[in-house]
């Protein structure tokens, strides 16, 4: 079973801080990363995707990735209270139709 | 990014009873469509994955007999949860992929069912 890691949390970082979440994966041979964020209640909606080493930045986040480490992390600039909510990151292997999804991690930012 | 819908929002239903939940992709053709159940305080549970014109692929441990799933256009997918039981009652989603939305999956806003 290929598995996706986050630590569940809750991380709780003050407001204007940034935020930094992590997640490793399993399968050498992954080719696709996203993020997700859930807030509680409603359905995931996609931040961000990667697919290749190094960073990618769209406003305030940032998403960096790292094969040879089987490593991909989200950065949260500037955090605001309404990014409080549950961070998905997923996974797609070559070969596989679907996503792997880790259990999310809570972010907490508090004023 | 690619919009997609569910209908309905939120459905109450008795014990016994039969219930239908659409999925559609509103601005591209998912040739992909995955639905996902996800209890209180819990991860996401792939349920099954289903391609337009083919028999959806169950994850195991999905009953494919109670949970029917039809994926008759590019545009829309049925997941039917037959002679549906409170431990049924769930947050159901789903997603889509495909067209111009290419591999990235697009959530629809959930449906939330409650067996009484």
């Amino acid at each position: 079973q290929k598995e996706v890691e986050q630590n569940s949390g809750p991380l709780s970082v003050p407001e204007g801080a940034i935020a930094s979440l992590n997640c490793t994966y399993s399968d050498r041979v992954s080719q696709s990363f996203f993020w997700y964020r859930q807030y509680s209640g409603k359905s995931p909606e996609l931040i961000m995707s990667i697919y290749s080493n190094g960073d990618k930045e769209d406003g305030r986040f940032t998403a960096q990735l790292n094969k040879a480490s089987q490593y991909v992390s989200l950065l949260i600039r500037d955090s605001q209270p309404s990014d409080s909510a549950t961070y998905l990151c997923a996974v797609r292997s070559g070969g596989y139709n679907k996503l792997i999804f880790g259990a999310g991690t809570r972010l907490a930012v508090h004023p | 990014g690619a919009v997609v819908s569910q209908h309905p929002s939120w459905v109450i239903c008795k014990s016994g009873t039969s219930v239908k939940i659409e999925c559609r992709s509103l601005d591209f053709q998912a040739t992909t469509m995955f639905w996902y159940r996800q209890f209180p305080k819990q991860s996401l549970m792939l349920m099954a994955t289903s391609n337009e014109g083919s028999k959806a692929t169950y994850e195991q441990g999905v009953e494919k007999d109670k949970f029917l799933i039809n994926h008759a256009s590019l545009t829309l997918s049925t997941l039917t949860v037959t002679s549906a039981h409170p431990e049924d009652s769930s947050f159901y989603i789903c997603s889509a992929r495909g067209g111009r939305a290419g591999e990235t999956q697009y959530f629809g806003p959930g449906t939330r069912l409650l067996v009484l």
